[in-house]
């Protein structure tokens, strides 16, 4: 079956940068969009961007622009979120999740990452 | 960017009730709507794509309709494992973005 499998907790100061890997399994990795979503505790969900590992498009919401990369490995089907010069208002819990065709819903995610920024 | 509002933020609701929540966005964005639903600690699920599309494996007593910039997602006969956050997205032009959510909780 379809499974993302993100990789575990961390702990970052701030200024510090962390990159969180998404894992898929059960599909093939390069027919579908990737995309990262995050949730601050008890807050809503921001779409942070997406990336497509066939065509290497991949655009960023504009506020993380500056310090956002998404990448991804074919060989390992294993997609990345790195965010740099990190703030205490980046901790949140950091999702991946695949587009659905065409159809831009997000029909399959990972467990999601905490990640926390304190000094 | 547009902007999507859902209301209530909130409501509570007895089992078997039938229960609405809507998603107005600021501009037209067609039939490009999701649904989700959420519960503490998991990730959200996907419900309802193109608007009115029931993801597989989702019970028929969720129903998405609209179109346009107004949209509705109906649980029909409301259950108690139903009590969630539920959160509309749009997908119709970069970037991407999610209603606040609402909560449903079971009386």
């Amino acid at each position: 079956q379809v499974q993302l499998v993100q990789s575990g907790a961390e702990v970052r100061k701030p200024g510090a940068s962390v990159k969180v890997s998404c894992k898929a399994s059960g599909y093939t990795f390069t027919s579908y969009d990737f995309n990262w979503v995050r949730q601050a505790s008890g807050q809503g969900l921001e779409w942070m961007g997406w990336m497509n590992p066939d065509s290497g498009n991949r655009g960023y919401v504009q506020k993380f622009q500056d310090r956002v990369a998404m990448t991804w490995d074919t060989s390992t089907s294993t997609a990345y979120m790195e965010l740099s010069t990190l703030r205490s208002d980046d901790t949140a819990v950091y999702f991946c999740a695949r587009t659905y065709h065409a159809t831009g819903a997000l029909d399959q995610w990972g467990q999601g990452t905490l990640v926390t920024v304190s000094s | 960017d547009i902007q999507l509002t859902q209301s209530p933020s909130s409501v509570s609701a007895s089992v078997g009730d039938r229960v609405t929540i809507t998603c107005r966005a600021s501009q037209d964005i067609s039939s490009w709507l999701a649904w989700y639903q959420q519960t503490p600690g998991k990730a959200p699920k996907l419900l309802i794509f193109a608007a009115s599309s029931l993801q597989s494996g989702v019970p028929s007593r969720f129903r998405g309709s609209g179109s346009g910039t107004d949209f509705t997602l109906t649980i029909s006969s409301l259950q108690p494992e139903d009590s969630a956050t539920y959160y509309c997205q749009h997908a119709d032009s970069f970037p991407w973005t999610f209603g606040q959510g609402t909560k449903v909780e079971i009386k």
